[in-house]
């Protein structure tokens, strides 16, 4: 079975624009979850996604978006970059009733 | 919101030694989870507790879920080279949609 795939690894933006991070789930997945990763933090619960829709959401403004679609793949989007979004972003994919978060290499996001 | 205090920052051990580090919080969980996260990857999960007073293993791994509910411990027995990274606690409260909630990591740093 395929894991959690990212795409890109590597991303540099300028301070105001727009970026869109992608994530494949797990073969067999269906609930995908985002997290920021702050240099020497640890991840932060971005919003997770269930059937298409958000169904939690963590202390993030609404610049951060997010769309999941019916083959359960996944988008992040940030409007109006700010530089303190420089960070790792990680997509983690599970079963509606699992714990058993499998997370993705991530995206490193720049921000100057 | 929740908060983990896990101890210490880092650690700076010798080959074959036993390692201990743990994880504390002001709230009661349902759920402690264990991830090792390596340079360039996302975090992998380690063991995951599910019960008040659990002792749990995975090979050279032990974690035990604390009587309170407040707390977990890691310990890692005669420690290899590749058991170097960064070990995060995190809890899943069990709301359905919150996400998990990791603290700031312990780095294992290992000379040989």
């Amino acid at each position: 079975e395929t894991g959690v795939t990212q795409s890109p690894t590597h991303l540099i933006k300028t301070r105001g624009q727009q970026v869109t991070l992608r994530c494949s789930s797990q073969s067999g997945h269906n609930t995908v979850s985002w997290y920021q990763q702050a240099l020497g933090q640890g991840p932060q619960f971005i919003f997770q996604y269930y059937r298409e829709e958000e169904n939690g959401r963590g202390n993030f403004p609404p610049r951060f978006s997010g769309l999941q679609f019916p083959n359960y793949s996944s988008e992040l989007n940030v409007n109006a970059l700010e530089l303190d979004d420089s960070a790792l972003y990680l997509c983690a994919s599970s079963t509606r009733q699992s714990y058993g978060y499998t997370f993705g290499s991530g995206t490193r996001l720049t921000v100057v | 919101g929740q908060q983990l205090n896990q101890s210490p920052q880092s650690m700076f051990i010798q080959e074959g030694e036993d390692v201990s580090m743990n994880c504390t919080s002001s709230s009661i969980f349902n759920t402690w989870l264990w991830y090792k996260q390596e340079p360039g990857e996302g975090p992998v999960l380690l063991i995951a507790l599910y019960k008040a007073g659990e002792l749990t293993s995975n090979g050279r791994l032990t974690a035990q879920f604390g009587i309170t509910r407040k707390d977990s411990f890691l310990n890692i027995s005669a420690s290899i080279p590749s058991d170097v990274g960064i070990y995060f606690c995190a809890e899943y409260s069990g709301g359905g949609a919150d996400g998990l909630t990791f603290g700031k990591g312990t780095h294992l740093i290992i000379q040989p």
